[in-house]
């Protein structure tokens, strides 16, 4: 099973500044790499697929980068609506699929 | 739109079994598979497994084999995820997700709790 770790585990931001979310998997997952968004009392939303390619719908401020086992998610001004837990899972080796533990965005 | 309807919350006493629901519109059903994952109350996301809704193939995550069936009724394009000998450490909300075999998942149904107490 290929484990997901993400760091850090919270960041505290600003609004209007940028963030830098990182997910590393054990062995090499490809591009096979997705990441969410989730805000409290609500499902997951998909932002990102195949590493680095936005969702339908998906602001231009969030953006995904890396292959094999680092990945990062970046939000180049947080909006108040951005505030909130993003997960990266890869889909790669399958089954399982598997999640890394999440990184909380609060606000500074 | 693409929409996944989950049926509502249950509380079951330990030992039980619970069988939540996932009906799926705006897209023709048997084209992807159903992923469910859960959440226990302030956790991360697992994923149980994943149902082929076109020939029901199913692969289940390890720690659910021979606890869990997932099911489809595609007369009424609906995915049903069933899990049994509940225990307190089950409690968690359930979502059923449209994926492919070895896919990302979009998009999410809005969730089931399941509260397992005696």
């Amino acid at each position: 099973e290929i484990v997901m770790t993400q760091s850090p585990a919270t960041l505290s931001v600003s609004p209007g500044e940028g963030a830098t979310l990182s997910c590393r998997a054990s062995q090499s997952v490809s591009s096979n790499l997705a990441w969410y968004q989730q805000k409290p009392g609500q499902a997951p939303r998909l932002l990102i697929y195949g590493a680095s390619t936005r969702a339908t719908g998906i602001p231009a401020r969030f953006s995904g980068s890396g292959s094999g086992t680092e990945f990062t998610l970046t939000i180049s001004s947080l909006q108040s609506e951005d505030f909130a837990v993003y997960y990266c899972q890869q889909y790669n080796t399958w089954p399982p699929s598997t999640f890394g533990p999440g990184t909380k965005v609060d606000i500074k | 739109q693409v929409q996944l309807v989950q049926s509502g919350a249950e509380v079951k006493k330990p030992g039980a079994s619970v069988k939540v629901s996932c009906k799926a519109s705006g897209y023709t059903f048997t084209s992807y598979g159903i992923s469910w994952v859960r959440q226990a109350p302030g956790q991360g996301l697992e994923w149980m497994g994943w149902i082929n809704t076109y020939n029901g193939d199913t692969e289940y995550a390890q720690k659910f084999q021979g606890r869990v069936t997932m099911t489809t009724d595609t007369s009424t394009s609906t995915a049903y995820m069933e899990l049994r000998s509940l225990r307190s450490d089950d409690t968690a909300v359930y979502f059923c997700v449209r994926s492919g075999l070895g896919g990302w998942f979009d998009p999410w149904g809005q969730g089931t709790l399941v509260t397992v107490s005696s």
